[in-house]
């Protein structure tokens, strides 16, 4: 079954910086786009940020464009999100989530269908 | 709008069948997907698409649409349903993904 493994959470400062990782296995890696997805303490998901499986797209939630940059190294496996001027509303658990393609009447649509088990980033002072 | 909005809780006597609905301009133009996340843990797909159920999901699950407005429906909920319940779609611009408000189940 797929495997998504997140690490690099932590406490950090407000305007600090984190990068998050997410080690992928047991599937195709390249093959799927990927996203990062989060949850505040006791709040709902937040979608925050997509890749395609190539790397040459990338998408973001209007709250951390220009902030937060994801990527991906297909020869690793692995994707990353590295985050700037972290805010308190920054904190959460971050989700990494894998991408899947399905059809329905000859038209094409996207979900998410895998998650990790997240990894806990805290922006305090 | 890029917003899906859901009931904050329902509940249901066990046994018996529970929908729960989210509504959002983007679910004219895309299908809605269904998570179920317990305390403490990752949320799970449970229904994608018209009315799809990844392998090893209760056939209890089951969607469906109409305009607006996405539905999960548990029939003959059991004690593990209890869980929160979130919608997802793609906004109107279809490069982003939206989740819903969530829906807390109760089972009875």
């Amino acid at each position: 079954e797929v495997q998504l493994l997140e690490s690099g959470g932590g406490l950090v400062q407000p305007g600090g910086s984190l990068r998050l990782s997410c080690a992928a296995s047991r599937f195709t890696f390249r093959s799927y786009a990927m996203s990062w997805v989060r949850q505040a303490p006791g709040k709902g998901l937040e979608w925050v940020s997509s890749i395609s499986g190539s790397g040459g797209y990338t998408h973001y939630a209007d709250s951390v464009q220009g902030r937060f940059t994801i990527s991906r190294d297909n020869s690793k496996n692995t994707l990353y999100l590295q985050m700037d001027s972290l805010r308190a509303e920054d904190t959460a658990v971050y989700y990494c989530a894998k991408d899947f393609s399905y059809s329905e009447s000859s038209t094409y649509y996207s979900t998410i269908d895998y998650w990790g088990q997240g990894t806990l980033v805290t922006v305090s002072s | 709008s890029s917003e899906l909005t859901q009931d904050p809780a329902v509940s249901v006597a066990l046994g018996q069948t529970v929908r729960i609905t989210c509504q959002g301009d983007s679910l004219r133009s895309y299908y809605a997907s269904w998570y179920q996340q317990k305390p403490g843990q990752a949320p799970e797909l449970v229904i994608y698409g018209k009315n799809n159920r990844p392998s090893g999901i209760p056939d209890r699950f089951s969607g469906s649409s109409s305009g607006n407005t996405a539905s999960l429906t548990i029939t003959g909920a059991q004690a593990e349903d209890e869980a929160d319940y979130y919608c997802n779609s793609r906004d109107s611009g279809g490069n982003h993904y939206v989740f819903g408000t969530g829906t807390k189940v109760t089972v009875l």
